[in-house]
């Protein structure tokens, strides 16, 4: 059973189109988060809900919009792709917040031409 | 910038030799936390230690910390194949730093 899984694994799209990446974990836990590694490995946390709540939003464009229906599952949608949205993005989830050990999916590996 | 620095960026060794990356902070933490990241996979968890810890073991894996001097370390004894990955350590506040992370590479 995986604890946090994210679809799709690949996207490659053209720039200016909308994608949405999804996740869901069946860990029980009440806080998910959605990071950015780039191509140097720098992990970057972009947004994260508690219990369906946003409670982190770094300087992320306005592009970027997230949606949390349930504790359970956290999605990423972006509009208007732009070359530099090229990158990794994972999901990951923990119980009562940041200072307890996060699980992390797969990741996403997006490419945007 | 990131909260935490692994030094070295990448590090070579042999299987069955240990392998010690070190990591450094900026500003006070709660706790510490080291991830590992293998190759096209998402981060796993290896090892929490608290601000009032000083020292912690799990498996081959040993972690200190020196808040004094902001540091920690992970030591990998006896290296695998298996070990080769990139390893990242992060600190907590409203949220999780990651630093760049370690590549290490055990030749067999």
């Amino acid at each position: 059973d995986t604890a946090v899984s994210q679809t799709p694994k690949y996207l490659v799209t053209q720039m200016g189109n909308d994608k949405s990446i999804k996740c869901e974990q069946n860990l029980g836990h009440d806080t998910m988060y959605w990071y950015k590694q780039d191509s140097k490995k720098f992990l970057k946390i972009m947004f994260s809900y508690n219990n369906k709540e946003l409670i982190i939003n770094e300087t992320v464009p306005n592009r970027f919009s997230p949606k949390s229906p349930d504790k359970a599952h956290l999605n990423l949608h972006i509009n208007s792709l732009e070359l530099g949205d090229s990158a990794v993005y994972f999901c990951a989830s923990s119980q009562e917040g940041v200072r307890n050990e996060q699980f992390f999916g797969p990741g996403t590996r997006l490419t945007v031409l | 910038s990131q909260q935490g620095e692994e030094d070295p960026q990448a590090l070579s060794i042999q299987e069955g030799e240990n392998a010690t990356m070190n990591c450094s902070y900026k500003t006070s933490i709660n706790n510490l936390q080291w991830y590992r990241q293998n190759s096209g996979r998402g981060l796993v968890h290896l090892i929490l230690i608290r601000s009032n810890e000083r020292e912690k073991h799990s498996g081959r894996l040993r972690v200190t910390l020196d808040t004094s001097k902001k540091s920690s370390s992970l030591l990998i004894t006896a290296s695998r194949a298996a070990d080769t990955a990139s390893y990242f350590c992060a600190t907590d506040g409203y949220k999780l730093s990651f630093g760049a992370g370690t590549t290490v590479t055990v030749r067999a």
